[in-house]
């Protein structure tokens, strides 16, 4: 049972741009949001969180905007750069902490 | 944040034998560490908890018995594959949950090839 489902699997955009990637959630009882970036054969990195009390987070270029009556958050990226270009992670997690729930992953390719 | 050192990076063997993988943390003292496995085009899927000093918590589905895990200090957590399968080949990756900052930290993963 997927609890978190980023339904885009891949996405591709010019450099410059906007890029925007959408996770949904089926349990109301996550309040707590994350969103990871990785590359090939490597471990996941921490890129931002959001907290349910609020329904934005910002820092730099990325932006996470939470919908909890939608169930939904996602993530912006602008200006999109060559670099962002990897697989991105949402989590989610509930008020006990500790254990975290991951989508399937967006593939994101940054075009020059 | 903390930092997490997974060893080996990659490692392929014949298929019966037995796979450590070592994870550490090195600036951060975790009670809990978490094993996550990734196959292909799919999601981080969470295979067992690694409580120091106690038995590990293992999901639903996950064969305890050949996923053997270790966690014998606040810094360094085991995973050891018993009787590697070729459908064993996967992505493994362990994380250290920081809860000061509410983070999940995670290693650079092992790619287990089975022959």
């Amino acid at each position: 049972d997927q609890q978190v489902k980023q339904n885009s699997p891949s996405l591709s955009v010019q450099e410059g741009r906007i890029s925007i990637l959408n996770c949904d959630y089926t349990n109301s009882m996550f309040d707590y949001f994350l969103w990871y970036k990785k590359y090939p054969a490597e471990g996941p990195t921490f890129l931002i969180s959001i907290s349910s009390i609020k329904d934005k987070n910002e820092d730099g270029r990325f932006t996470v905007f939470l919908n909890k009556s939608a169930k939904h958050l996602s993530l912006h990226i602008v200006p999109s750069q060559p670099g962002d270009s990897a697989v991105y992670f949402c989590a989610a997690s509930k008020n006990t902490g500790n254990q975290f729930y991951f989508g399937t992953g967006t593939s994101l390719t940054v075009i020059p | 944040g903390a930092v997490v050192s997974q060893h080996p990076s990659r490692v392929i063997c014949k298929s019966g034998t037995s796979v450590k993988i070592e994870c550490r943390s090195l600036d951060f003292q975790a009670t809990t560490m978490f094993w996550y496995r990734q196959f292909p085009k799919q999601s981080l899927m969470l295979m067992a908890t690694s409580n120091e000093g106690s038995k590990a918590t293992y999901e639903q589905g996950v064969e305890k018995d050949k996923f053997l895990i270790n966690h014998a200090s606040l810094t360094l957590s085991t995973l050891t594959v018993t009787s590697a399968h070729p459908e064993d080949s996967s992505f493994y990756i362990c994380s250290v949950y920081d809860g000061y900052n509410e983070k999940l930290f995670f290693g650079s993963g092992t790619q287990l090839s089975v022959l």
